[in-house]
């Protein structure tokens, strides 16, 4: 049974530049989560999507944006990088009815020079 | 104030020991409750959830949960130096969905042998 899979795993970006992130959910899940990780802190909440549409926003600004496609897998993109873009961006995945655990990736380690 | 809060730590406990972990939280309408335990490069990993007053147990681990003092433990018993790993505390708020939470900073903890 394939758990969440991201990819890739680590990447190197200049500030300025784009990057796209992507994400497979556990077999049976359909709903995506993507949280951003700092050195040192918690995961914090970007976005959460369901049936190709976003359906909660944490405090982050436009220039994260995400997707969602038909096989609900699902894609993070960050536009304008800043250094403090720099961080685990992890991806985690659940069932409709809210109450499986979320399960993560493994993440992606985005380190913006 | 910050909504959700660790200890940092490094918390430090002989194999063997009781390790306790301790979280509180500011908003009362919260409503479920979880620890997840992150290696090092590694992603979280559910290890209790709780959502009613008191005490629940799963093997070694105790979770406590107290509302009226807007509080949430986890106990470690028999600490094993394989339990060495941050743990983090994680809210869902009245509204969120389960892929929503709210992550306090972790605590390290670390088991010496």
């Amino acid at each position: 049974d394939a758990g969440v899979t991201q990819s890739p795993t680590h990447l190197i970006k200049t500030r300025g530049q784009q990057v796209t992130l992507r994400c497979s959910p556990k077999s049976g899940h359909d709903t995506v989560s993507w949280y951003q990780q700092a050195l040192g802190q918690g995961p914090q909440f970007i976005f959460q999507y369901y049936e190709e549409e976003e359906r909660q926003r944490g405090n982050f600004p436009d220039r994260f944006s995400g997707h969602q496609f038909p096989n609900y897998s699902s894609e993070l993109n960050v536009n304008a990088l800043l250094l403090g873009d720099s961080a685990l961006y992890l991806c985690a995945s659940s069932d409709r009815t809210g109450h499986s655990p979320l399960h993560f990736g493994n993440g992606t380690r985005l380190t913006v020079t | 104030q910050k909504e959700v809060e660790q200890n940092s730590g490094p918390l430090s406990v002989p194999e063997g020991a009781i390790a306790s972990l301790n979280c509180t939280y500011s908003d009362r309408v919260s409503q479920s409750f979880f620890w997840y335990r992150q290696y090092s490069g590694k992603s979280p990993e559910l290890i209790m959830s709780i959502y009613s007053n008191g005490d629940k147990e799963d093997g070694r681990f105790t979770a406590q949960l107290n509302k009226a003092s807007q509080y949430v433990s986890l106990l470690i018993r028999d600490s094993q130096p394989s339990d060495s790993a941050t743990y983090l505390c994680a809210v869902n708020k009245l509204g969120g969905s389960q892929g929503n939470l709210i992550f306090g900073k972790g605590t390290k903890l670390s088991v010496k042998p």
